[in-house]
């Protein structure tokens, strides 16, 4: 059984299209994250909700909008699509909230290429 | 705000060579952790060091938590093909607070 599982896999459109990708997680864990990872390999995180209630967002153009309708779940929606926004997506979990020093679980990642 | 530098960004070894992967913090950590991701995959946790001056290892890897808990280095010996990929560093400020991620050192291993 997939962990923290993200849909879809693969995400090609144009620019200015609007988009969602979604994650779920069953590990049971009560905080979820969203980072994007370039081309350079770096990993920014983007927002994260510990039981649906948003606990960090980066400077992210507010065109991203996270929605979390349960703790098991942490979706991102894309207003209008940019160029900049090709990279990939990872969603995360972990159990705490941060507090403590829980690890992070990754979902495979979501790779958006903007035409 | 926190800050986890890693150097060196890019490391080409032969297989067999040894490897070396350091981190550096802007500020005083409560913890660590490292993860590897494989090419096309994604990041998985490796460990976490907690103490002061904490030494782990798993197999041919050791890891390393300095005395004033501002740095970490992972150590590989003797590589292999396998352990081609990106590895990560991640230091939590607080055990409250978010953690930051340093920018990878992206392994590669020549057979």
């Amino acid at each position: 059984d997939t962990a923290v599982s993200q849909t879809p896999k693969y995400l090609v459109t144009q620019m200015g299209n609007d988009k969602s990708i979604k994650c779920e997680q069953n590990l049971g864990h009560d905080t979820m994250y969203w980072y994007k990872q370039d081309s350079k390999k770096f990993l920014k995180i983007m927002f994260s909700y510990n039981n649906k209630e948003l606990i960090i967002n980066e400077t992210v153009p507010n065109r991203f909008s996270p929605k979390s309708p349960d703790k098991a779940h942490l979706n991102l929606h894309i207003n209008s699509l940019e160029l900049g926004d090709s990279a990939v997506y990872f969603c995360a979990s972990s159990q705490g909230g941060g507090v403590g020093h829980q690890p992070q679980h990754f979902g495979d990642g979501t790779r958006l290429s903007i035409l | 705000g926190q800050q986890v530098m890693q150097i060196p960004q890019y490391q080409h070894v032969q297989e067999g060579e040894d490897f070396t992967t350091y981190c550096n913090s802007s500020t005083t950590l409560s913890n660590i952790q490292w993860y590897k991701q494989r090419p096309g995959g994604h990041p998985v946790f490796l460990i976490q060091l907690v103490k002061s001056g904490e030494v782990k290892k798993q197999k041919r890897l050791t890891f390393q938590f300095g005395e004033a808990k501002k740095n970490s280095s992972l150590h590989i010996t003797a590589t292999q093909t396998t352990d081609v990929g990106t590895y990560f560093c991640a230091g939590q400020e607080t055990s409250g607070s978010r953690l930051t991620f340093g920018e990878g050192t992206q392994l590669t291993v020549n057979p």
